[in-house]
């Protein structure tokens, strides 16, 4: 157990569906990073946040994902009308310093 | 983003050192070289990292070549539990972000 954790941790939903995800950070790490790994692949960055501001969106976070760190806390991850191709884990990871992150066991995301 | 070439798959006997390589011949002046693994059914998990000098850890030690093109996670004594997929990472040092990419990694089988 690293600390952080994630809700729920398997999701199972239909096509065009929203679904939200949550991640708690390990509570004095400022950093925040979401990241999403299908089979067989490494972990591809998401986003992240330095508190609650969001200083960095990868070009694979379509308009249809959305996220939100509130009072520099926990932080969700949402995915409106999802897709097939939406399924995945998502991963969320935290750190006091750069590179050095902390990740939480995922959210596995099962789009049918 | 700086890119890493990592055999994809080695085996090792339990009880032996495990010396697994990366190659990183575009690596920049600020970039530092991170390790992280991932056992079956678990987010990533930190390891180590360097910027010029070797470094040791309780988990590892990092050797870093002097041109620093290419670098070698040591395992001194590879236990069963490290069976894991294990990830060189180069991250930039003049971002804060910290963010990391993550390629393919190479998967470390341990025979008993």
């Amino acid at each position: 157990d690293t600390g952080v954790s994630q809700d729920p941790r398997h999701k199972i939903t239909k096509r065009g569906q929203n679904v939200t995800f949550r991640c708690d950070p390990i509570s004095e790490h400022n950093r925040l990073y979401w990241y999403r790994q299908t089979l067989g692949q490494g972990p591809e960055f998401l986003t992240y946040f330095q508190n609650e501001a969001q200083l960095e969106k990868s070009r694979l976070l379509s308009d249809r994902f959305s996220a939100e760190r509130p009072k520099g806390s926990f932080s969700t991850l949402e995915i409106q009308r999802t897709e097939q191709g939406d399924s995945a884990m998502y991963l969320c990871a935290s750190s006091l310093y750069p590179g050095q992150e902390f990740f939480g066991p995922g959210t596995r995301l099962t789009v049918l | 983003d700086a890119k890493t070439t990592q055999p994809n798959s080695m085996e090792s006997n339990e009880e032996e050192p495990v010396h697994l390589p990366c190659n990183h011949s575009t690596i920049s002046g600020t970039d530092y070289i991170h390790w992280y693994r991932q056992l079956p059914s678990q987010g990533p998990e930190y390891v180590i990292h360097g910027l010029t000098s070797n470094v040791n850890n309780r988990m590892a030690s990092l050797a870093i070549a002097e041109d620093r093109k290419s670098s070698t996670l040591i395992l001194h004594r590879a236990t069963l539990r490290d069976a894991a997929v294990y990830y060189c990472i180069l991250r930039e040092g003049s971002s804060n972000t910290g963010k990391l990419i993550f390629g393919q990694g190479t998967t470390l089988q341990v025979k008993p």
